[in-house]
């Protein structure tokens, strides 16, 4: 099983500043990774798939880089809205495995 | 749009069983494979099993295989997961959720819409 490490498990950001959140693979996944965004009380929403590529309607605030096992997540400037739990997520095999979250909180 | 709209879960007694369905509508269920996904309060995401857009390939979480079933019924755009021999660890907010790829051989990419969930308890 590929396990997904995120880090760190909080992070305590101010409105407007850049938040940059890591995903660590136990073995390369070459660019088989998305993020999810999570609300509380909301379903998850797909922001980044492929590694790198945006999902329909995510604004260009958020940035996915990375390949093989290091992976980040970028939010260039945060909005009140962005504060959230953030999960990423391997497919480049069976079972499908999910980073333990990283919290985005206002600082 | 897209909408996934789950049901059947509620409070069942360790050892029991429950099916859970999830209704889909907005686009061509036939045409992806689909998965539920468990969120334990309080806690992460689990990948529970995905099914392929033709029924013919199912794939498990070690958790849970030989306990679940996953389905579908393309005539009724609609997703199942049979579940039996429930354990207090099956206490979780099950969501279906659509592959995010159309008519590809492998069923297992990122999740691009999820339903709201819906609660199992497995309690005495």
């Amino acid at each position: 099983e590929i396990v997904m490490t995120q880090s760190p498990a909080t992070l305590s950001v101010s409105p407007g500043e850049r938040a940059t959140l890591s995903c660590r693979a136990s073995q390369s996944v070459t660019s088989n990774l998305a993020w999810y965004q999570q609300k509380p009380g909301q379903a998850p929403r797909l922001l980044i798939y492929g590694a790198s590529t945006r999902a329909t309607g995510i604004p260009a605030r958020f940035g996915g880089i990375g390949s093989g096992a290091e992976f980040t997540l970028t939010i260039s400037s945060l909005q009140s809205e962005d504060f959230a739990v953030y999960y990423c997520q391997q497919y480049s095999d069976w079972p499908l495995t999910f980073g333990g979250g990283t919290k985005v909180e206002i600082k | 749009q897209v909408q996934l709209v789950e049901s059947g879960g509620g409070v069942v007694q360790p050892g029991g069983s429950l099916r859970l369905s999830c209704a889909a509508s907005g686009f061509t269920f036939s045409n992806y494979a689909m998965h539920w996904v468990r969120q334990s309060p309080g806690k992460g995401l689990e990948w529970v099993a995905t099914v392929s857009d033709d029924g013919s390939s199912e794939y498990y979480a070690d958790s849970v295989k030989g306990r679940f079933t996953i389905s579908r019924d393309n005539s009724k755009n609609t997703l199942y997961l049979q579940m039996s021999s429930l354990r207090a660890e099956d206490t979780a907010g099950y969501s279906c959720a659509r592959d995010g790829r159309a008519r590809t051989a492998y069923s297992g990419h990122e999740f691009d819409h999820w339903g709201q969930g819906t609660l199992v308890t497995v309690s005495s």
